[in-house]
């Protein structure tokens, strides 16, 4: 079975720091996404990339960036977090129409 | 207008009841997934189906392809069953989400 691993469960972090989300999947998938859930809005994307460099905007990537350095790593970056980014994150790799899930990272900006 | 709408919001049901999840999709897509999300915690996919019906355990997920509809039941359910149900419609690079239907089954 595919692994997608997110490196924390739950992080706290202040406003204005730098944040790393780090994602890693193990099945040599070249798609990886980003989303952020938030309660009655759903899953919505924040960025994805379709091999190593690559990226593309979602649809909410205003305060985020991403970096693809390798295929099987895919941060997401906070450059300076704020409140309103409080949230759970999800990392998702896929192939075809199969589609795997990380844990979640539930991050609070205080 | 959201790509996928799902219903109810929210379900309370009793233990043992029989319970159907709604999904309804305007994009055009070959298959849709039904995830499980448990309360704090990260999404499992439970069914990815293009035509007709999947069954797993006392999990039974349908789709009309031409209606563009999917629903998901659960026979016997139990308290263990209590999460939230995504259905989720992959279209080119993208997979459009429905928000979600919370479950709570009450022993």
């Amino acid at each position: 079975d595919v692994k997608v691993t997110q490196s924390s469960r739950y992080l706290v972090k202040r406003t204005g720091e730098k944040v790393f989300l780090e994602c890693v999947q193990d099945m040599d998938h070249e798609n990886m996404f980003w989303y952020r859930q938030d309660p009655g809005l759903g899953l919505r994307l924040i960025y994805f990339s379709y091999d190593v460099k690559m990226k593309e905007k979602g649809d909410i990537p205003e305060g985020y960036s991403v970096s693809r350095e390798k295929k099987e790593r895919f941060s997401l970056i906070l450059e300076s977090a704020s409140t309103n980014q409080t949230s759970m994150y999800l990392c998702a790799s896929r192939k075809g129409y199969g589609y795997t899930f990380g844990s979640g990272t539930r991050l609070t900006v205080v | 207008k959201n790509e996928v709408e799902q219903s109810p919001q929210n379900l309370t049901a009793q233990e043992g009841e029989f319970i159907t999840i709604n999904c309804s999709y305007s994009v055009g897509i070959s298959a849709l997934h039904w995830l499980q999300q448990h309360p704090g915690g990260g999404i499992v996919s439970l069914f990815m189906l293009s035509s007709g019906k999947k069954k797993h355990g006392r999990l039974i997920a349908t789709i009309n392809i031409q209606e563009k509809h999917s629903s998901l039941h659960i026979t016997a359910s139990h308290p263990r069953d209590s999460a939230v149900y995504i259905c989720a419609a992959p279209t080119g690079n993208q997979f459009y989400f429905g928000t979600g239907t919370s479950l709570t089954v009450i022993p």
